[in-house]
């Protein structure tokens, strides 16, 4: 267990629908980091967020958006779903985002099915 | 925009030795990670490397050359576990903010 959690774990829905993904940060980290991984991309930056504001932002769709809570966990949200974006979407945790050995600690993933 | 290149699958016997190459291309260098990923689970943190040169952990080892952007990671007395995707990550400065971005990985097969 890495300290990172995910829900859900497994989400099967259909084309033109809306999910939300949760993610709950490693105890003592600041920083969250969304991420998406598909057969034929590998690991895509999306966003992330830092004691609740908006820090960087990588390819990530209009559709898709995201928050950080007071209580430092995220939310990404995905809608207008079309099947190119069935993938496992990660979440990862920092300490900071900043430099040095600031390592990323991952969740166990959700994996959206969009039939 | 950074290019990171890495080969795409690679098989060794239990027991040797492999290494896993990785080269990229970047403005802004600070950092690059590897991670071990099983199939369908989270990428976990094996190595960081921001000097030059070899960082060892165990049977695992890292090697970064920044004039060259090349880096390499290093295992050691293969077991079967150890068959999993190895990605190179890259860190650049960008805007004030240092993420990471991945390679594709490696697609490491161990065969007894």
């Amino acid at each position: 267990d890495s300290g990172v959690t995910q829900t859900p774990k497994h989400l099967i829905t259909a084309t033109g629908q809306r999910v939300t993904l949760r993610c709950s940060p490693r105890s003592g980290d600041l920083s969250v980091y969304w991420y998406q991984q598909s057969l034929d991309q590998g690991l895509q930056f999306l966003i992330q967020y830092y004691n609740g504001e908006e820090r960087a932002k990588g390819n990530i769709l209009e559709r898709f958006s995201a928050q950080q809570f007071p209580d430092l966990h995220s939310e990404l949200n995905l809608s207008s779903l079309e099947l190119g974006d069935s993938a496992l979407y990660f979440c990862a945790s920092s300490v900071v985002p900043g430099a040095g050995a600031n390592v990323l600690t991952f969740g166990a993933g959700s994996r959206l099915t969009v039939l | 925009g950074q290019n990171i290149d890495q080969p795409t699958e690679m098989t060794a016997t239990e027991g040797a030795i492999v290494q896993i190459n990785c080269t990229y291309q970047t403005s802004g260098f600070n950092g690059l990670f590897w991670y071990q990923q099983h199939a369908g689970e989270a990428p976990t943190f094996l190595s960081y490397n921001v000097l030059d040169g070899l960082e060892e952990k165990g049977r695992f080892s890292s090697f970064l050359s920044r004039s060259k952007g090349y880096s390499y990671l290093l295992l050691k007395e293969l077991q079967m576990k150890d068959s999993a995707s190895y990605l190179c990550a890259v860190r650049a400065a960008s805007g004030g903010s240092y993420i990471p971005t991945f390679g594709r990985g490696t697609s490491l097969i161990v065969h007894p």
